[in-house]
């Protein structure tokens, strides 16, 4: 079975600056995908930033990108020019290749943003 | 296009009793799935549903159970309510189309629900 461990639980970093999240996972899967997911302080979840294992270029989405390292099984989240509406709770996710949607999510890591 | 919904959001139940929560998907998708969140054990996934049929299961005991309706709608069910449920309930809808490119999931807000 996969595991998805977050290592931090609590972060925080101060308005513009930069502040990286840790995720390791554990798979015996050669493809897959990985996702970050926001989730605020009582609104839904979203999704961040993905990566398909396949793909040797990290992922970017604006000031969100994505440090893949498939044979260290690490997959850690980098946030650029750090803003308030960026605090919350991070959660980590692997999903197989193949026809079940089933995430398997990592503890999360509280995001704090100090002005 | 109108998100994930979830009926109700909040829910106060006593143990012993059950409860349905319901789950309407983003227009269009097929794949309904279902995670409990607490404190404790973080996020679980429940099951997952696609066209109808349970495609997954997670490793939670017989009194959770779900189905799925033919417009993609979909309902889990907690029976004998035991405290150790109370819990943030979240939907995730996606085209679920296996593995080819719609492997994004929406989230829906969540369904609070409080044994007591």
């Amino acid at each position: 079975a996969q595991t998805v461990t977050q290592s931090q639980p609590e972060m925080s970093v101060q308005e513009a600056e930069t502040v990286t999240l840790s995720c390791t996972y554990d798979t015996s899967e050669s493809d897959y995908y990985l996702f970050w997911y926001k989730q605020p302080p009582s609104r839904q979840m979203i999704l961040v930033i993905r990566q398909e294992a396949y793909k040797q270029q990290n992922a970017t989405e604006n000031r969100f990108s994505v440090n893949f390292q498939k044979a260290a099984k690490s997959f850690s989240l980098k946030i650029s020019d750090s803003q308030l509406g960026d605090a919350a709770m991070y959660f980590c996710a692997y999903r197989s290749v193949g026809g079940s949607e089933k995430l398997v999510f990592g503890k999360g890591t509280k995001l704090t943003v100090n002005p | 296009k109108a998100g994930v919904t979830q009926t109700p959001r909040y829910l106060i139940k006593t143990r012993g009793q059950q409860v349905t929560l319901s789950c309407s998907p983003i227009s269009g998708h097929r794949s309904v799935s279902w995670y409990q969140q607490t404190p404790g054990q973080g996020l679980q996934f429940l099951f997952e549903y696609f066209s109808e049929t349970q495609r997954n299961k997670g490793n939670f005991p017989g009194r959770f159970s779900g189905r799925q309706f033919s417009n993609s709608r979909s309902e889990m069910n907690v029976s004998t309510l035991e405290l150790g449920d109370s819990a943030l309930y979240l939907c995730a809808s996606s085209l679920g189309q296996g593995f080819s490119y719609s492997y994004e999931q929406y989230f829906g807000p969540g369904t609070r629900l409080t044994v007591t």
